[in-house]
């Protein structure tokens, strides 16, 4: 079955650490997505990417950082300048925007 | 700009009674409108959707009408069970921009 895969469902951080979250697509899908959610506020996006080797910056980019190497694969690197990283972090891919999204089923990211 | 309003919760029924959960929106043109849900500790997942005026969206149960003149989208479902029990996301796209605007989320428990 075609889906996104976010892995790991659980992550901690150490202060001052990088940490990788990967988001693989099997959808044959040009698009890609990260989301950050905080209790209360929805969701905000961070990156984008609408095709392999480019990124946008969304809303909230400050601290993070993304690549698109391949078009299945969209990790986001949580950096240390990101002062409040802990949320629920959501990948999500389209064929087209008007479409819809198809959502990971996310990683939550705690901080320790 | 675009924006997304949806009713605050939380919002407590018991099984088998009417839903409506309250989406109006903001945008020039004729966006695309869309619910999602979101269970406890998971992604967000496709509800339905509509693209042009309207249009109803359903699935599982659920009803959403976009009317383009009350530039509405409220969901509606005759008769909840207790697996309702989630968070609902109303949301717009655009046909051109890169933006994809979400509602804050209304939280439904369904009491048995």
């Amino acid at each position: 079955d075609g889906g996104i895969t976010q892995s790991p469902k659980y992550l901690f951080r150490k202060e001052g650490q990088n940490v990788t979250l990967s988001c693989e697509q099997n959808l044959n899908h040009d698009a890609m997505y990260w989301y950050r959610q905080d209790p209360g506020q929805g969701l905000r996006l961070i990156y984008y990417s609408q095709i392999v080797n480019d990124f946008q910056k969304g809303d909230i980019a400050e601290g993070y950082s993304v690549s698109r190497e391949k078009k299945e694969s969209f990790p986001l690197t949580v950096t240390s300048a990101q002062k409040n990283p802990t949320a629920f972090y959501l990948c999500a891919s389209s064929p087209r925007r008007w479409e819809g999204y198809t959502f990971g089923s996310g990683t939550r990211l705690t901080v320790v | 700009g675009d924006s997304v309003t949806q009713m605050e919760g939380p919002v407590t029924l018991s099984e088998e009674a009417f839903l409506t959960i309250n989406c109006t929106y903001t945008a020039t043109g004729y966006p695309s409108l869309f619910w999602y849900v979101q269970y406890p500790g998971e992604g967000l997942q496709l509800l339905l959707k509509a693209t042009k005026a309207d249009d109803k969206g359903s699935n599982k149960g659920f009803e959403a009408t976009y009317r383009k003149e009350t530039t509405s989208f409220h969901l509606e479902k005759g008769s909840v069970q207790v697996s309702d029990s989630a968070v609902y996301f109303c949301a717009l796209t655009q046909t051109t921009g890169n933006q994809f605007y979400f509602g804050t989320g209304t939280s439904l428990t369904v009491i048995p």
